[in-house]
């Protein structure tokens, strides 16, 4: 079974400070993790993934995403955050041995950025 | 992303009435995916599709049924809506086991 934990349902980050996003995965194999961001009375849109390679993976709107293999951890990072990405944040995982494409969702985290 | 989209966006129903969401896609993938999200519980799958002739269940599938059209078009319908029924629903499309990407969702509602 696979399964992701966000183990916070609100980050609340001044405009120009350092964002972080939580996120801890399980999977019995090796995971393929993935970063979406939802805008409101949006769908999700696809911020950045990791697969197999390098562990610091960089995405979309200057988002970048760390894979730490021993503490099962990808957290979502940005260096200066923005009020523009204010927005809920999901962490998904797919085990690579999982026939078929299905992803496992957290729970969500609301991002808010103050000006 | 407008290469997914979904109809109608927003629909208000009553309990025990049939319902159908739409979803089409231009993006010429092969697999489609259908999603429920819920406060807290982020998205779930409800069924997905590899191709015309190959429909799966995901973890929720009770109360739902799902068919796949052509290779872009895949409709969930709610043979008898409940209030629990109550959502968000996302459909998704990839290519191959590749990134899942989101049209972006209808607003359902059962009183």
């Amino acid at each position: 079974a696979q399964s992701v934990a966000q183990p916070e349902d609100q980050v609340n980050v001044a405009e120009g400070n350092p964002l972080t996003v939580k996120c801890t995965y399980s999977v019995s194999g090796n995971p393929y993790l993935f970063w979406y961001v939802q805008y409101p009375n949006r769908g999700l849109q696809f911020l950045l993934k990791y697969i197999t390679g390098d562990n610091l993976v960089k995405g979309s709107y200057g988002f970048e995403a760390e894979f730490n293999k021993s503490q099962t951890s990808f957290h979502l990072k940005k260096p200066s955050a923005l009020v523009s990405d204010s927005a809920l944040y999901f962490c998904a995982v797919r085990d690579i041995a999982t026939a078929g494409n299905k992803l496992t969702f957290g729970g969500g985290t609301r991002v808010l950025v103050k000006p | 992303d407008a290469d997914v989209t979904q109809t109608p966006r927003n629909r208000i129903t009553k309990t025990g009435k049939r319902i159908m969401l739409e979803c089409s896609q231009t993006k010429g993938h092969d697999r489609m995916y259908w999603y429920r999200q819920d406060p807290g519980l982020g998205l779930r799958l409800i069924y997905y599709s590899f191709d015309v002739k190959d429909i799966n269940k995901g973890e929720i599938s009770d109360g739902y049924s799902v068919s796949r059209q052509a290779q872009a078009k895949f409709s969930l319908s709610l043979e008898s809506a409940i209030p629990n029924q109550t959502a968000l629903y996302f459909c998704a499309t990839s290519l191959g086991r590749d990134t899942q990407y989101f049209g972006p969702g209808t607003r359902l509602t059962v009183l």
